[in-house]
């Protein structure tokens, strides 16, 4: 079974600055996705980024960037110039790639608070 | 236009009722999947259909029956209400030829008194 691992309950960053959030997992499968989905206080689940297990480039967007280590099993999350609006729960999630269970493994969120 | 909607938003219940959440989307997708957020925020697949096929079912309490009239309908239906079934219940959707990207729905809170 996966685990994601979150070890980053709470943080907080002031404005314009750069976040790093923290995520690790445990699997034994090679081929796989990782993600990071962001929750307002609005509820909506909304994706942030997404990596393929097999593609050695950081995935990136706008102000999101990842730094995917598949060796040491981590999946960090960088936000610069933070904004008001990111803040958010940011869950790191795990999937396994092929067969018919297309199940995101969550793990227990980091709350980012985006200080004026 | 709400790609995944679900409804009721919020419902209060008594204990040992019985109550329904519904789930539609309008994305053509053929897989749709229940997740459960705790008072803790954690988040757990429930259930997932692929054309009305179920083929996700962890393990969870068989007072939970998801019913899936049609592709684009995924409903929950939870008899016998318990204190522990208060959680935000997500609906979620993805295509067939990628389902690794899922939308989600604004999510369903449930209280149970």
């Amino acid at each position: 079974a996966q685990t994601v691992t979150q070890s980053q309950p709470e943080m907080s960053v002031q404005e314009a600055e750069t976040v790093t959030l923290s995520c690790t997992y445990d699997t034994s499968e090679n081929n796989y996705y990782l993600f990071w989905y962001k929750q307002p206080p609005s509820r909506q689940m909304i994706l942030v980024i997404r990596q393929e297990a097999y593609k050695q480039q950081n995935a990136t967007e706008n102000r999101f960037s990842v730094n995917f280590q598949k060796a040491a099993k981590s999946f960090s999350l960088k936000i610069s110039d933070s904004q008001l609006g990111d803040t958010a729960m940011y869950f790191c999630a795990f999937m396994k790639s092929g067969g018919s269970n297309y199940k995101l493994t969550f793990g227990k969120g980091t709350l980012l608070t985006v200080n004026p | 236009d709400t790609a995944v909607s679900q409804t009721p938003k919020y419902l209060v219940t008594q204990m040992g009722n019985d109550k329904s959440i519904k789930c539609e989307q309008n994305l053509g997708h053929d897989t749709m999947y229940w997740y459960k957020q705790d008072s803790k925020k954690f988040l757990k697949i429930m259930f997932s259909y692929n054309n009305k096929e179920l083929i996700i079912n962890e393990t969870v309490p068989n007072r939970f029956s998801p019913k899936s009239p049609d592709k684009a309908h995924l409903n929950l239906h939870i008899n016998s209400l318990e204190l522990g079934d208060s959680a935000v219940y997500f609906c979620a959707s993805s295509r067939g030829d990628r389902r690794e990207t899922q939308y989600f729905g604004p999510g369903t809170r449930l209280l149970v008194l």
